[in-house]
């Protein structure tokens, strides 16, 4: 079964700075699909950004962009130029890339930005 | 553009009583996902549907139980509730078309059990 990990419960960073959150991953699958979702305090689930594993360049959504290590299943979220409206709790997320294969997320992290 | 459309947003049912939630797919997805998540906690998946038929079934309690019709909307029914039956029900839909390994979310229904 494919596991994921975020290791951080709670992360801070100042208004207009940079941020990295991070994910790591179990999988014995070599096709699969990554997410960053984003959960505000209305706790609608807003999709950051994914990624396809087999493509070796990392996804990027304008200040959002990850960092993808397939070897080392590690899947990171860079949040450039942090905006107040960037507080929220972020789950990393797996997908296998069977068709409808669910999701499984990891623990989320709680992002605070600060004045 | 349409999103995912969920109702009720909320519902209060005493312990022993039935809910039903609905969930209406984005236009033209064929494939329906619906998630728990309790307090302070990560989604869970429940069961998933893909062209009407039953796709994947996750810790979903024997008292739930689950379909999609003909017009892809699904529906969520819970029987002999408990207590710990209190969260935030999300369904999710997607398409066959391109990105289809991308699941959009509903706004979620929060069940409260008294």
């Amino acid at each position: 079964a494919q596991t994921v990990t975020q290791s951080q419960p709670e992360m801070s960073v100042q208004e207009a700075e940079t941020v990295t959150l991070s994910c790591t991953y179990d999988t014995s699958e070599s096709d699969y699909y990554l997410f960053w979702y984003k959960q505000p305090p209305s706790r609608q689930m807003i999709l950051v950004i994914r990624q396809e594993a087999y493509k070796q360049q990392n996804a990027t959504e304008n200040r959002f962009s990850v960092n993808f290590q397939k070897a080392a299943k590690s899947f990171s979220l860079k949040i450039s130029d942090s905006q107040l409206g960037d507080a929220a709790m972020y789950f990393c997320a797996y997908r296998s890339a069977s068709p409808a294969s669910k999701l499984t997320f990891g623990t989320g992290t709680r992002l605070q930005v600060t004045l | 553009a349409a999103g995912v459309i969920q109702s009720p947003r909320h519902l209060i049912k005493e312990k022993r009583e039935t809910a039903t939630l609905k969930c209406y797919p984005i236009p033209r997805h064929d494939t329906v996902y619906w998630y728990q998540q309790g307090p302070g906690q990560d989604p869970q998946f429940l069961i998933s549907f893909y062209e009407k038929m039953q796709s994947d079934k996750g810790s979903i309690p024997d008292r739930f139980s689950a379909q999609q019709f003909s017009d892809y909307h699904s529906e969520l029914n819970m029987s002999s509730l408990e207590l710990g039956d209190s969260a935030l029900y999300f369904c999710a839909s997607s398409s066959r078309g391109p990105a289809s390994d991308t699941q959009y979310f509903g706004p979620g229904t929060r069940l409260t059990v008294l």
